[in-house]
């Protein structure tokens, strides 16, 4: 058990629709990193905040955002959903914003039907 | 832009052979660090390497960071059932915005 929680851990959804991942960090982390794996594929960065501010961005689509929360806890929205969203999303935290994203989240699989 | 090349993308290997895995960075990194998924799981940090030249060993795993911090591999000797999953490289940038820049990873799979 890393320290990380995400929920949910399976969702299901049409295309066109909007969900909300869920991440706390592990206690005491300031920073939260996301990522986007599809089947098989590697691991997409998406967006890192770290102490409420957003500190690095990668390959997020428009259609994608992120926040931070003041207890530190992240939430990521997907919108307009399309089939090629289906992916795992995870989740990292680290007690900084630099070196390693040592804690990973177990993870939430979204199918977008 | 800033690019890491991880190879092979798989590499089936019978139980008790050496597996090795490399990465090479467009450009100059402050650090490495090698991740291990196992199948259906999250990744899992396995080491940091920031020195150049550095080698560091965990068992039967031996990484290394080249002497221009642009290369980095990770070999494992006599591999077992344990080891298998995809090994991610991630290389940290040196600019001022710190970020992880990920490998594509490489399969270990151990043929029957």
């Amino acid at each position: 058990d890393s320290g990380v929680t995400q929920t949910p851990k399976h969702l299901i959804t049409a295309t066109g629709q909007r969900v909300t991942l869920r991440c706390s960090p592990r206690s005491g982390d300031l920073s939260v990193y996301w990522y986007q794996q599809s089947l098989d594929q590697g691991l997409q960065f998406l967006i890192q905040y770290y102490n409420g501010e957003e500190r690095a961005k990668g390959n997020i689509l428009e259609r994608f955002s992120a926040q931070q929360f003041p207890d530190l806890h992240s939430e990521l929205n997907l919108s307009s959903l399309e089939l090629g969203d289906s992916a795992l999303y995870f989740c990292a935290s680290s007690a900084t914003g630099t070196g390693p994203n040592k804690y990973f989240g177990p993870g939430t699989r979204l199918t977008v039907t | 832009g800033q690019q890491v090349m991880q190879i092979p993308q798989y590499q089936h290997v019978q139980e008790g052979e050496d597996f090795t895995t490399y990465c090479n960075s467009s450009t100059t990194l402050s650090n490495i660090q090698w991740y291990k998924q196992r199948p259906g799981g999250h990744p899992v940090f396995l080491i940091q390497l920031v020195k150049s030249g550095e080698v560091k060993k965990q068992k039967r795993l031996t990484f290394q960071f080249g002497e221009a911090k642009k290369n980095s591999s990770l070999h494992i000797t006599a591999t077992q059932t344990t080891d298998v999953g995809t090994y991610f490289c991630a290389g940290g940038t040196m600019d001022s915005n710190y970020q992880l820049i990920w490998g594509a990873g490489t399969k270990l799979i151990i043929k029957p």
